[in-house]
């Protein structure tokens, strides 16, 4: 049972550059969340995707933007990057966009650097 | 106002004895899920157990158990029988029923000396 998938699993960029990161859920899930994890702290929430749209927001720039496909799977869209972006970036998948008691299932991540 | 509060930056333990992780939270729906996860050097953010709001008892799941206490706001995690593959970093996060996401604590520093 395949669980969460992420890539790529590291990343360099330069400021104000682009870049897509990729997320196939957990086989049953179909919900996708994704976060961000600066060194040293816990993660912070971007946004969640459930049937292709997005259902919740966390206080990031529009910067940020996302896409579910219809098998689940879900990109992360980061433009004009800037220093700031580095950070491991954490995709979640779940059942149940509205099942507060269902567990999050992460990914390995993607780290992303920017220079 | 922190929503989840780590207070143990780092913590030490001897192999085979247990260990109890604090976590303390804030909320006002009556409704919440509370997790915890492990996190290794490798990235990857563990799940490892959970205690829903309404739940009687003290969720466990092999070595690790939740000492909930609701009145006190208190979600402490306690590990058993520490080993030397239980050093990482721990988060304790919680969901209300009003959001979609999970809130994340600030994480403990586990370390297990041989």
């Amino acid at each position: 049972d395949a669980g969460v998938t992420q890539s790529p699993t590291h990343l360099i960029k330069t400021r104000g550059q682009q870049v897509t990161l990729r997320c196939s859920p957990k086989s049953g899930h179909d919900t996708v969340s994704w976060y961000q994890q600066a060194l040293g702290q816990g993660p912070q929430f971007i946004f969640q995707y459930y049937e292709e749209e997005e259902r919740q927001r966390g206080n990031f720039p529009d910067r940020f933007s996302g896409h579910q496909f219809p098998n689940y799977s879900s990109e992360l869209n980061v433009n004009a990057l800037l220093l700031g972006d580095s950070a491991l970036y954490l995709c979640a998948s779940s059942y149940g966009h509205q099942s507060f008691y269902q567990p999050q299932h992460f990914g390995d991540g993607t780290r992303l650097s920017i220079l | 106002a922190q929503k989840i509060t780590q207070t143990q930056p780092g913590m030490f333990v001897q192999e085979k004895e247990a260990v109890t992780l604090d976590c303390t939270y804030d909320t006002s729906d009556p409704s919440y899920g509370l997790f915890w996860y492990k996190q290794p050097s490798s990235g990857e953010m563990i799940f490892l157990i959970y205690q829903g709001s309404y739940d009687q008892q003290n969720a466990t799941e092999g070595r690790y158990s939740l000492n909930f206490q609701k009145a006190r706001k208190s979600a402490n995690l306690v590990i058993s029988a520490s080993q030397l593959g239980d050093s990482a970093m721990y988060f304790c996060a919680m969901r209300e029923v009003t959001a979609r996401q999970l809130t994340f604590g600030s994480g403990t520093q586990l370390t297990v000396l041989p």
